[in-house]
């Protein structure tokens, strides 16, 4: 019973174009949403959240858009740069903060 | 500048001898995580404390046991190690008020565990 799903593992862009990942989730109860980045053998780091009553939130290149009809995130990144490359794990919580993560998609920006 | 530290970074461990991973924030957060992340999967929420408080996810084996001694320190303690508990490890930190939610977990390095 999987809460979070990021349907996408994989995701290639060229550099300086927009970089969109998504998310979805199943359970209503959840009112806060993160995306994390992670390189290999480090842990996750945060990178933007979201509050359910929002439906949007920028962060300089990073911008996270909330459905919750569709019970739908998504991560845009413009200009997508090639440190961007990474794995992005999107969050959820609703418990007591605790964090139900997706699957994880890793992002490949191309010189 | 190191906020939350595990150590050690790679642990190689025999099948069925216990095994301790540790984990330090600098933080002084009142709530800490630990996860499970197995290769390309999500990473699995093992427990957690909310201050002394211990909350166990209803499906975490017992054969993992936490202990948190003070604020700064938690432990994870892996009883009988199988082949199967080869895993990436992930201590967090949030800061947490009366009214949940709204907060980022801080992660630390994560502990890569070997069973052999």
């Amino acid at each position: 019973d999987q809460q979070v799903k990021q349907n996408s593992p994989s995701l290639s862009v060229q550099e300086g174009r927009i970089s969109i990942l998504n998310c979805d989730y199943t359970n209503s109860m959840f009112d806060y949403f993160l995306w994390y980045k992670k390189y290999p053998a480090e842990g996750p780091t945060f990178l933007i959240s979201i509050s359910s009553i929002k439906d949007k939130n920028e962060d300089g290149r990073f911008t996270v858009f909330l459905n919750k009809s569709a019970k739908h995130l998504s991560l845009h990144i413009v200009p997508s740069q090639p440190g961007d490359s990474a794995v992005y794990f999107c969050a959820a919580s609703a418990d007591r903060g605790k964090l139900i993560f997706g699957q994880g998609t890793e992002l490949s920006v191309k010189p | 500048d190191a906020m939350v530290i595990q150590n050690p970074r790679y642990q190689v461990t025999q099948f069925g001898k216990p095994v301790t991973l540790s984990c330090s924030q600098t933080l002084n957060h009142n709530v800490m995580y630990w996860y499970q992340q197995k290769s390309s999967q999500a990473p699995k929420l093992l427990f957690h404390y909310y201050d002394k408080d211990f909350n166990n996810e209803a499906d975490t084996p017992d054969n993992f046991q936490s202990r948190r001694p003070n604020t700064s320190f938690c432990f994870l303690d892996i009883r009988s190690p199988g082949l199967g508990d080869a895993a990436m490890y992930l201590c967090a930190t949030s800061r947490a008020t009366g009214g949940w939610g709204g907060t980022e977990a801080f992660f630390g390095q994560g502990t890569r565990l070997t069973v052999v």
